[in-house]
């Protein structure tokens, strides 16, 4: 079974610092990756997708961006984080139409 | 533009009772169907799925869900709650094939014991 490790768990950064959260998968290959932002009401928004190493799609104008380096690495990336990047951070994993495996998240704060 | 709503944001029933979560979807093609699960401290993970065959399908810990085609809809139930099913649930739809999955807004579910 696949498995989907993220870091860091939490994470605390000032305004205009930069960004790099990890993830990384196991257990299958040349899955597709997703990052989602999950806020309190209002599900899970999906920010990219990638369906191979560097193929990086962006569902949402915003600061942030992501790479695919390695066919079982995503990055999510900013130059200079907003207050309205503070969120909950997911990483996904799955085939086609298929059910996604999630990571454990991770907390952003923006202050 | 596909999109999921799911009815109600807060549920609170007490232990035993019958649940059903209420999810349509808006999308004109042929869709795959989940409902996933986030209980407390614990990563999202897949409760059922749909993608062809018999409308009604079972999931894990006696959930079911079925599927109306004709209402768009893919409503989740269980005939008895127990405490240990407070949890987030989330409605999603994947085009046939397709690569994006669209999340309902979720449901957090209280069950007092």
């Amino acid at each position: 079974s696949q498995t989907i490790h993220q870091w860091p768990a939490t994470l605390v950064q000032p305004v205009g610092s930069p960004l790099s959260l990890e993830c990384t998968v196991e257990g299958t290959s040349n899955p597709n990756l997703y990052w989602y932002r999950q806020a309190a009401g209002r599900g899970l928004q999906l920010l990219f997708y990638s369906v191979g190493i560097g193929q990086i799609s962006s569902e949402v104008p915003q600061n942030l961006s992501a790479s695919r380096p390695q066919d079982r690495q995503f990055i999510l990336s900013s130059k200079k984080l907003l207050l309205s990047d503070s969120g909950f951070y997911l990483c996904a994993a799955g085939r086609g139409g298929f059910e996604q495996f999630f990571g454990p998240g991770t907390r952003l704060t923006v202050l | 533009a596909q999109s999921v709503s799911q009815h109600n944001h807060h549920v609170i029933l007490s232990e035993a009772a019958s649940l059903e979560l209420g999810c349509n979807y808006s999308y004109g093609g042929t869709v795959n169907l989940f409902w996933y699960v986030q209980y407390p401290g614990q990563h999202l993970q897949l409760l059922l799925k749909y993608f062809s065959g018999d409308p009604l399908v079972k999931g894990i810990k006696g959930f079911e869900a079925e599927f109306i085609k004709s209402k768009f809809s893919f409503n989740l139930r269980k005939p008895s709650v127990q405490w240990s099913d407070t949890a987030e649930y989330f409605c999603a739809v994947t085009s046939t094939g397709g690569f994006k999955t669209i999340f309902g807004a979720g449901t957090r579910l209280f069950v007092k014991a």
